[in-house]
């Protein structure tokens, strides 16, 4: 089975700077999608960005971006310009491509806390 | 982003009794799925729906029960309610239509605290 891993619990940075998140996965597979997303205090789920793993280019979102490296199986996300509203717990996952997978691996979190 | 509600949005209950949660979709999504989340853990697959009446297992399924018998509508049962289910419940939807990009829409959440 897929596994996803985020060795940061917990970071923090100050307002404006810029912060990268940690993900690593394991799969035999060579076809998946991989998924940020963030919670927020509110509980919603929302989706950050997405990368197809047949594509090279990194995926960006406005202030966000991933470093995919596939081959290392890590999946990062970079942070620019933080903004207090960007405080939340971050999660990373993992899902085969296929019409009859559903099952979508997700990692245990980073909670991520901007400062003023 | 998807219509997607859950009732109720908060539940206490106590160990033994049968509690239903419920999942409404606008979005006419064929894919819908029921998560738990705790502490350290993430989000866990508990069941999911890939049509009306379609239903299998996910990753933590023992204890639980699902039902869906409109499109819309995706019923998570805890036939008696243990301790260890106390938890934040939320449902996703997906389309999985040609092109699309496999992302799950999430409600916003059911607390459940079993006493």
């Amino acid at each position: 089975a897929q596994t996803v891993t985020q060795s940061q619990p917990e970071m923090s940075v100050q307002e404006a700077e810029t912060v990268t998140l940690s993900c690593t996965y394991d799969t035999s597979e060579s076809n998946y999608y991989l998924f940020w997303y963030k919670q927020p205090p509110s509980r919603q789920m929302i989706l950050v960005i997405r990368q197809e793993a047949y594509k090279q280019q990194n995926a960006t979102e406005n202030r966000f971006s991933v470093n995919f490296q596939k081959a290392a199986k890590s999946f990062s996300l970079k942070i620019s310009d933080s903004q207090l509203g960007d405080t939340a717990m971050y999660f990373c996952a993992f899902m085969k491509h296929g019409p009859n997978n559903n099952d979508m691996r997700f990692g245990a979190g980073t909670r991520l806390t901007v400062k003023p | 982003d998807a219509g997607i509600t859950q009732s109720p949005r908060h539940k206490v209950t106590e160990t033994g009794t049968p509690v239903t949660l419920r999942c409404h979709q606008t979005e006419n999504h064929r894919y819908m799925y029921w998560y738990r989340q705790d502490p350290g853990h993430g989000l866990r697959l508990i069941h999911y729906s890939y049509g009306v009446k379609d239903t299998d297992k996910g990753e933590v399924s023992d204890g639980y029960s699902v039902s869906r018998s409109k499109t819309e509508d995706f019923l998570l049962t805890l036939e008696s309610a243990t301790s260890s289910q106390t938890s934040v419940y939320f449902c996703a939807t997906t389309s999985r239509a040609r092109g699309s990009s496999y992302e799950q829409y999430f409600g916003p959440g059911t607390r459940l605290t079993v006493t």
